[in-house]
């Protein structure tokens, strides 16, 4: 079965400095991966998506992933952090049946 | 285009006691899904709905958790009778199921605590 691993609960950085997500998966096959965010009282956003071709993804809010088959990673960036992006963080896999399995999360907090 | 909708958004009862959450998809959605976030956690699926047919419930406390999507648009799930380990926040989600690899869309939530 596909599980997929967060290693970072929480993570805080500064406002303007660089950030990496990390999100590490468990599939036989290609799978489809997907990162979403959640603010506090709200649904899940989607942020991108990765299912085939170009292994860097541009996603919505300046937010990009890379899709890294070797080491099964799928990890979240961005250049320079907002305030607003203080929220949390989930990685999804879909590997069949069009069902996702998310990693429990890495809450973000932004320092001012 | 208006997004999913869930109600209530927030519900406290007592263990034992029975409660129902409503939502509804985006038009046209084929696909449904009901998932548990428990604090802490990520998503957990329950089940999905195909139309108005459950594709997959495997992952769905039966004793005492249900779930129907009557006439394939909204969808209602039950939990009778509550126990305390069934506080957390419902989510509903839709798809279009239009493509091999779909986006599924969230909303907002329900927050149940049962004490």
């Amino acid at each position: 079965a596909q599980s997929v691993t967060q290693p970072d609960i929480h993570i805080t950085v500064s406002e303007g400095a660089s950030l990496e997500l990390r999100c590490n998966y468990s599939y036989g096959a290609t799978p489809y991966l997907f990162w979403y965010v959640q603010s506090p009282g709200q649904g899940l956003q989607l942020l991108l998506k990765y299912f085939s071709g170009d292994t860097l993804v541009q996603g919505i809010k300046g937010f990009e992933a890379e899709f890294k088959r070797s080491q099964s990673s799928f990890n979240l960036r961005k250049p320079s952090v907002h305030w607003s992006d203080a929220a949390e963080y989930f990685c999804a896999v879909e590997a069949g049946s069009y069902q996702l399995t998310f990693g429990k999360g890495t809450k973000l907090s932004v320092i001012p | 285009e208006a997004g999913v909708a869930q109600s209530p958004r927030y519900k406290i009862i007592e263990k034992r006691q029975s409660v129902a959450f409503w939502c509804n998809p985006i038009s046209g959605h084929a696909t449904l899904y009901w998932y548990q976030q428990i604090l802490g956690q990520g998503p957990k699926l329950l089940i999905q709905f195909q139309n108005n047919g459950v594709v997959d419930d495997s992952q769905l406390p039966k004793d005492r958790f249900s779930a129907e999507r009557l006439k394939g648009v909204d969808s209602t799930l039950k939990i009778q009778p509550a126990k305390l380990e069934d506080s957390a926040v419902y989510l509903c989600a839709s798809s279009p199921r239009t493509e091999a690899q779909e986006t599924q869309y969230f909303g907002p939530g329900t927050r149940l605590l049962v004490l």
